[in-house]
């Protein structure tokens, strides 16, 4: 079982570029969720999804697209990076009802310059 | 909306010492409580949860915390500590309506002393 797998592991990217964080879960769990971690602020949610094709929005959202046309992949699209991005973006799935914790992905260390 | 305040954003231990992290919850409704650890350059992993069915719950690693609704806390605690217990531990709170995705603390990172 290979849980939550996030691609890539280290990004570096230039002021303006857009990209994808790939995240994929092969447990069948309908929550997903995306995640930034800051020094001192813990985790904070970009967005989240209930089930395909359902998606909101968390603390976080600008300048981060989601969507879910499947039960197992949940991407991150960043449109136009900025320097205020770089950070350390988990992804986390999680099955159904509130006494589910949620299992998260190994990160993707994302630098914007 | 629910949150969560961890006090103490380091705490330091001698081994063998008892651990105590703090994790304060707000919530409107019983909460659905999670500890999660994190060592250097990994994801989280679950230490434990709370879902109603008992206030004292007991996780992996020795870890336990209990649930106090009338002090809203949610503290975790191990009675000797270990130099790999050393990580950043983090308090969590998840509803079951609404938003269903967690909602973390800001961290509280524990170092063990030999």
């Amino acid at each position: 079982n290979a849980g939550v797998t996030q691609t890539p592991k280290f990004q570096v990217l230039k002021t303006g570029q857009s990209m994808t964080l790939q995240c994929a879960q092969d447990m069948n769990h309908e929550y997903m969720s995306w995640y930034r971690q800051d020094p001192g602020m813990g985790l904070r949610l970009i967005h989240y999804s209930v089930g395909a094709g359902i998606t909101d929005q968390g603390e976080v959202p600008n300048g981060y697209n989601v969507s879910r046309s499947t039960t197992e992949d949940f991407p991150l699209r960043l449109l136009s990076a900025a320097p205020s991005q770089t950070s350390v973006y988990f992804c986390a799935s999680s099955r159904t009802g509130g006494d589910y914790g949620y299992t998260f992905g190994s990160g993707t260390r994302l630098t914007v310059v | 909306a629910q949150s969560v305040t961890q006090l103490g954003s380091h705490v330091s231990v001698s081994e063998g010492a008892l651990v105590l992290l703090r994790c304060n919850y707000s919530s409107s409704v019983p909460p659905y409580l999670f500890w999660y650890v994190q060592y250097p350059n990994q994801g989280l992993q679950l230490l434990l949860k709370y879902t109603s069915a008992a206030t004292l719950v007991k996780g992996i690693n020795g870890f336990e915390a209990e649930f106090k609704k009338s002090e809203t806390s949610f503290h975790l605690t191990k009675p000797s500590a270990h130099m790999s217990d050393a990580a950043e531990y983090f308090c969590a709170v998840k509803g079951d309506t609404g938003r269903r995705a967690l909602t973390f603390g800001s961290g509280t990172r524990l170092q063990v002393q030999p």
